[in-house]
């Protein structure tokens, strides 16, 4: 079976800086992976699909890459409204989210 | 305006059932595949099953196989999830999404489920 990894779990981040969560598969998963936000209760959110393309209407700020079992997603300046969880989500198998990643305002 | 609204949640005994199901409405129901995601409190998201376009085709998590069962009427533009068996572990906010095979793109508000004596 495929487990999905993410780092780190929480991070803290002042309002402009670039942050970069990475998500990892157990085994190649090809492009196969999509990120989500999630604001405190709401209802998740596609952000980017098939590891790079960005959900139409989603800021530019968001940005996903990477391939085979290594991931990564990017906000390039953090916006207050960008405090959310973040889950990555495989589909080369069925589908699987990641553990999450909680972003914070420092 | 493009809506899922979930119902059918509460409060059901271990052992006991529920039938959850999701009004669509402000899209072409018929042409999209449709999951149902979980999200016990305090945890992360968990996809449950997902339903082709015209119900022929469906998945399940191993942790529901055998015990839930997805399904719809594209006539009447719901999706359904009956969960037999309930377990403790089963307590969660149920969501349906829309989507592709691969991703959701639009969600529900939630369903919450709840199984306790």
């Amino acid at each position: 079976d495929i487990q999905m990894t993410q780092s780190p779990s929480s991070l803290s981040a002042s309002v402009g800086d670039r942050v970069t969560i990475t998500c990892q598969a157990s085994q190649d998963i090809s492009n196969y992976l999509n990120w989500y936000q999630q604001k405190p209760g709401k209802a998740p959110k596609l952000l980017i699909y098939d590891a790079s393309n960005l959900e139409t209407g989603v800021p530019s700020r968001f940005s996903g890459s990477g391939s085979g079992t290594d991931f990564t997603f990017t906000i390039s300046s953090l916006q207050p409204e960008d405090i959310a969880t973040y889950y990555c989500q495989q589909y080369d198998n069925l589908l699987l989210f990641g553990p999450g990643t909680k972003v914070d305002i420092k | 305006e493009v809506q899922l609204v979930e119902s059918g949640g509460g409060l059901v005994q271990p052992g006991g059932s529920l039938r959850l199901s999701c009004a669509a409405s402000g899209f072409t129901f018929s042409s999209y595949w449709m999951h149902w995601v979980r999200q016990a409190p305090g945890k992360g998201l968990v996809w449950v099953s997902r339903i082709n376009s015209d119900g022929s085709s469906t998945s399940y998590a191993d942790s529901v196989k055998g015990r839930f069962t997805i399904s719809r009427d594209n006539a009447k533009n719901t999706l359904y999830l009956q969960m037999n068996s309930l377990r403790a572990e089963d307590t969660a906010v149920y969501y349906c999404a829309r989507g592709d095979a691969n991703n959701m793109d639009v969600w529900g508000k939630g369903t919450t489920v709840t199984v306790s004596s």
